[in-house]
């Protein structure tokens, strides 16, 4: 069960920027570091943003990613349709002593 | 370059027990901060994370799982067991094993990320 609160969805065209929102508590998002995944369509998701905002080698910079508080937010600017995935927020729970997942957005560019 | 390869049965009848193997190469289950992970992804649905281990043998379960699954590894076959018990239909899902990495930020946060991971296992429970 996911423990951290995300929009089903989100859409944009080409050339748009797209933002998620993550929520969470005080144990997890307010207290330790966001990360952000992306699974396209069939495949293992991917580690897309670490420790909030920090992109590992290859994410293009069109990813970004931010934290306040107990929530988490990723951006994508410059929307491509290779972009068209879910995208999934994770934060380290101190209740739970193991990561938790958001509900997961499905983002179509139209 | 870091893979790790999950390998188990891709049918299990309800109340059996499912018997999961990661095989990891271009890393070591002995690296300090390093670990492994079990994550699950029934279709459609979200990411549910089961189970680590970590390098000094430090487990963590699922609260709600945590009567039903046992995590072990095998440093020297490079190799981490997940078992599940008492298998049901809902427990149906693509499982991934996922090499997970943790430490503390300078202001005291835990900053834990999971990559890489496997190709994941559809695991189906049906009688």
């Amino acid at each position: 069960q996911s423990v951290l609160t995300q929009p089903p969805s989100a859409s944009g065209t080409p050339g748009q920027r797209v933002t998620i929102s993550c929520s969470g508590s005080s144990s997890n998002i307010g207290s330790n570091t966001v990360n952000w995944y992306q699974q396209l369509p069939g495949t293992a998701p991917k580690l897309l943003i670490y420790n909030n905002g920090q992109r590992p080698s290859g994410v293009p910079d069109r990813f970004s990613g931010s934290k306040s508080g107990t929530s988490g937010s990723l951006a994508i600017s410059g929307l491509q349709s290779e972009d068209e995935a879910d995208y999934y927020c994770a934060a380290w729970d101190d209740s739970l002593n193991g990561p938790v997942f958001g509900t997961g957005t499905k983002v179509t560019v139209l | 370059q870091v893979t790790l390869k999950e390998s188990g049965p891709v049918l299990v009848k309800p109340t059996e027990t499912l018997t999961l193997t990661c095989t990891v190469s271009g890393f070591s289950l002995s690296n300090a901060r390093m670990g492994v992970s079990w994550i699950r992804q029934p279709p459609g649905k979200a990411l549910e994370w089961l189970a680590h281990i970590f390098s000094n043998d430090e487990k963590s379960y699922s609260t709600s799982l945590k009567s039903r699954l046992t995590i072990s590894k095998d440093t020297s076959e490079s190799q981490v067991v997940l078992t599940m018990t008492n298998m049901d239909p809902v427990d149906t899902a693509t499982y991934y094993c996922v090499r997970i990495g943790r430490l503390i930020t300078t202001v005291r946060e835990v900053n834990a990320w999971l990559d890489p991971w496997g190709q994941g296992t559809l695991v189906t429970v049906s009688s």
